[in-house]
């Protein structure tokens, strides 16, 4: 069983273009989560999502951010026009439920740099 | 809101020496405690983790309490090695809402040969 796949793992984006970041989590797993590292801090939530819903978006900033989970295929972080600020670790996790017997599984991460 | 915090920020030990991370959280009601450790550029690895139930887990010679009513953890290293050198961050998974992992920023650790 393969686990939480995140690509790009690295990406370089000149400010004002738009990263995207993928995530394909375990199989079997309805539940995402995206967190943002930046350099020399832990990691902070950003969003919630199940199945084709925004479950909790209490730590996405409000403008250039968007995150979807459809139906089919991976879930996808987007940011639009970036700016230097947003170069950091971006990880995606995944769980089969909620509950606290349902373990949260990490991808390796994607790592994005702003020039 | 779940504050979790980890001291010391930094730890470099000699060879040899057993160490304690600590972790705090502000909110008692957790499913889990979570221990990773994080090498530079590189991902998450899950070390240890622990049920609200439970008081500690232990794998080789990392050992993890948890006080929930207190609101501490401490992850326990024993006779470090070089090789223990990382980040190790500690997080919990809330109940209720999202039931999200919240993360404290970390210690730094450096076993010095």
């Amino acid at each position: 069983n393969a686990g939480v796949m995140q690509n790009p793992r690295h990406l370089v984006r000149r400010r004002g273009q738009e990263a995207r970041l993928r995530c394909s989590p375990m199989k079997g797993h309805s539940h995402v989560y995206w967190y943002r590292q930046l350099p020399e801090e832990g990691l902070k939530f950003m969003v919630y999502l199940q199945k084709e819903n925004i479950i909790d978006e209490s730590g996405m900033p409000k403008e250039r951010f968007s995150a979807e989970f459809p139906k089919e295929g991976p879930s996808i972080l987007r940011i639009q026009q970036v700016v230097r600020g947003d170069s950091a670790a971006y990880f995606c996790a995944s769980s089969p439920g909620q509950g606290g017997g349902n373990t949260i599984y990490f991808g390796e991460g994607s790592w994005l740099t702003v020039v | 809101k779940q504050e979790v915090t980890q001291i010391p920020a930094a730890l470099s030990v000699p060879e040899g020496e057993n160490l304690v991370l600590n972790c705090s959280f502000t909110d008692s009601a957790i499913y889990n405690l979570q221990w990773f450790r994080q090498d530079p550029g590189k991902g998450l690895t899950s070390l240890l983790l622990i049920q609200s139930s439970q008081r500690e887990q232990t794998s080789g010679r990392l050992n993890a309490s948890l006080d929930k009513s207190s609101g501490r953890s401490t992850l326990y290293i024993a006779a470090s090695q070089p090789g223990d050198s990382a980040t190790y961050l500690c997080a919990v998974r809330t109940q209720g809402g999202s039931e999200k992992l919240v993360f404290g920023k970390g210690t730094k650790l450096t076993v010095n040969p």
